[in-house]
């Protein structure tokens, strides 16, 4: 069974550019969660999805984030535009229902704004 | 506000030895998982405790779960320098959402 993906696995960009993030969870997973690791701190919850919609996104840290999961399958987070601020690593998991507690990580995006 | 704090922050071992990992809180959790990480990757969950007073036992690795359900702690009898790595305690879900909470880490090395 294949893990979760994320793509890509590093990006560079220059502040005011934008950047889509994108999540690929374990197939019949329904339950897809959005995390940031900024340097120094610990990892921080950002958005839940079940299926398509939207859970929880109370963890999003202001409307320059934008995630989206058409179909309930993949999911992107766009950023835009980038601020310095945003930097860090961004993981994506999915776990198989609400209330599972089982979640299994993507290997992460690092997100380098210059 | 860091819900999950975890100590030691870093830890240097030699191989061998045994090592104590602490997750404290003042909230309560539905649960409190433990994953490992390495560079590069995501973490990788080891465990999940989901009752007060819970013990669980992975190998050489001991997890127990507070009574109260606030803390966890994490023993590893005679570390091995595959041991190394980041481990990272997380709780949820909580009464006020299903989001989980992350500790900040524990950076173990086990030197051969």
């Amino acid at each position: 069974e294949a893990g979760v993906t994320q793509f890509p696995s590093h990006s560079v960009i220059e502040k005011g550019q934008t950047v889509t993030l994108r999540c690929d969870p374990i197939s019949g997973h329904d339950n897809l969660y959005w995390y940031r690791r900024v340097m120094g701190k610990e990892i921080k919850f950002l958005l839940h999805f079940v299926k398509e919609s939207k859970q929880d996104e109370s963890g999003m840290p202001n409307n320059r984030f934008l995630a989206e999961r058409t179909g309930g399958t993949y999911s992107t987070l766009k950023v835009q535009p980038a601020e310095l601020e945003d930097s860090g690593v961004y993981f994506c998991a999915s776990t198989t229902g609400t209330g599972a507690y089982e979640q299994y990580f993507g290997p992460g995006t690092r997100l380098t704004v210059t | 506000t860091q819900l999950l704090e975890q100590s030691p922050q870093f830890l240097s071992i030699q191989e061998g030895e045994n090592l104590t990992v602490y997750c404290n809180s003042s909230s309560v959790f539905s649960s409190l998982q433990w994953y490992r990480q390495e560079p590069g990757e995501g973490p990788v969950l080891l465990v999940t405790v989901v009752t007060g007073g819970e013990v669980k036992k992975l190998k050489r690795l001991t997890f127990q779960f507070g009574d109260a359900r606030k803390d966890s702690s994490l023993h590893i009898t005679a570390a091995q320098p595959g041991d190394t790595g980041l481990y990272l305690c997380a709780g949820g879900p909580r009464n006020t959402g299903n989001q989980f909470y992350f500790g900040t880490g524990t950076s173990l090395t086990v030197i051969p």
